[in-house]
């Protein structure tokens, strides 16, 4: 299965400020998939990025608050726009690879605390 | 749309005993269903899945899941917990939309082991 390096682990941020968290993955992936999970709760899709397309956004999401970028098959970045301390949550990244249906992996994740 | 059920928030076990974790899904068709497990500042790591075919389904570390159409359920098992089981279990279910596969978790189990 794919393996998923996601940076950063971890950040402290100030309100107002943005941050941007990249998913690195070791093989190439049709669907790259970026998800919520706030404190003591499950896990809320926010997006999906295809390659050489807008990522689609969940209800509730909005692209202005989170950008995506997806350049190539291996990698995506997703920023935190404008933070608030209700953004306070880990932040997956997760992969469909090509050859494995419904083959999905996750990003070990950026635990982000706004301050 | 689709949802999931887990309706034990905790559970607590001691080693050496039994374990079953209660999932329940809705959706209008043929469910791809998934069981995940999450260690303290881990990522989701699969335990098994369900798409078709047998409905006793085995996965990794022992733990085996069985797929009940009639009860709109798939529960995990395992005869014998370790200590190191010790961590939150979700329930997922996967549709498939126009953007791809998507995966909906429930709330999640928080499994405590005692010693």
């Amino acid at each position: 299965s794919a393996v998923i390096s996601q940076k950063p682990s971890r950040d402290i941020c100030q309100r107002g400020t943005s941050l941007t968290i990249q998913c690195q993955v070791d093989s190439q992936v049709t669907m790259m998939f970026w998800y919520r999970q706030q404190p003591g709760q499950s896990l809320t899709l926010i997006a999906t990025a295809n390659q050489g397309s807008e990522a689609t956004y969940e209800s509730g999401f909005v692209i202005d608050k989170f950008p995506i970028s997806r350049p190539n098959l291996t990698f995506s970045t997703l920023t935190v726009s404008n933070m608030s301390p209700e953004d306070s949550s880990i932040y997956l990244c997760s992969v469909e690879a090509i050859d494995s249906f419904y083959g999905y992996t996750f990003g070990s994740g950026t635990r982000l605390t706004v301050v | 749309a689709q949802s999931v059920t887990q309706p034990d928030i905790h559970i607590t076990v001691s080693e050496g005993a039994s374990l079953e974790l209660r999932c329940n899904y809705s959706y209008g068709a043929t469910p791809y269903l998934f069981w995940y497990v999450q260690s303290p500042g881990q990522g989701l790591q699969l335990l098994l899945k369900y798409f078709s075919g047998d409905t006793l389904v085995q996965g990794i570390k022992g733990f085996e899941a069985e797929f009940k159409r009639s009860q709109s359920s798939f529960n995990l098992r395992k005869p014998s917990v370790h200590w190191s089981d010790a961590a939150e279990y979700f329930c997922a279910v996967g549709a498939r939309t126009g953007g791809g596969n998507k995966l909906t978790f429930g709330t999640g189990t928080q499994l405590k082991v005692e010693l």
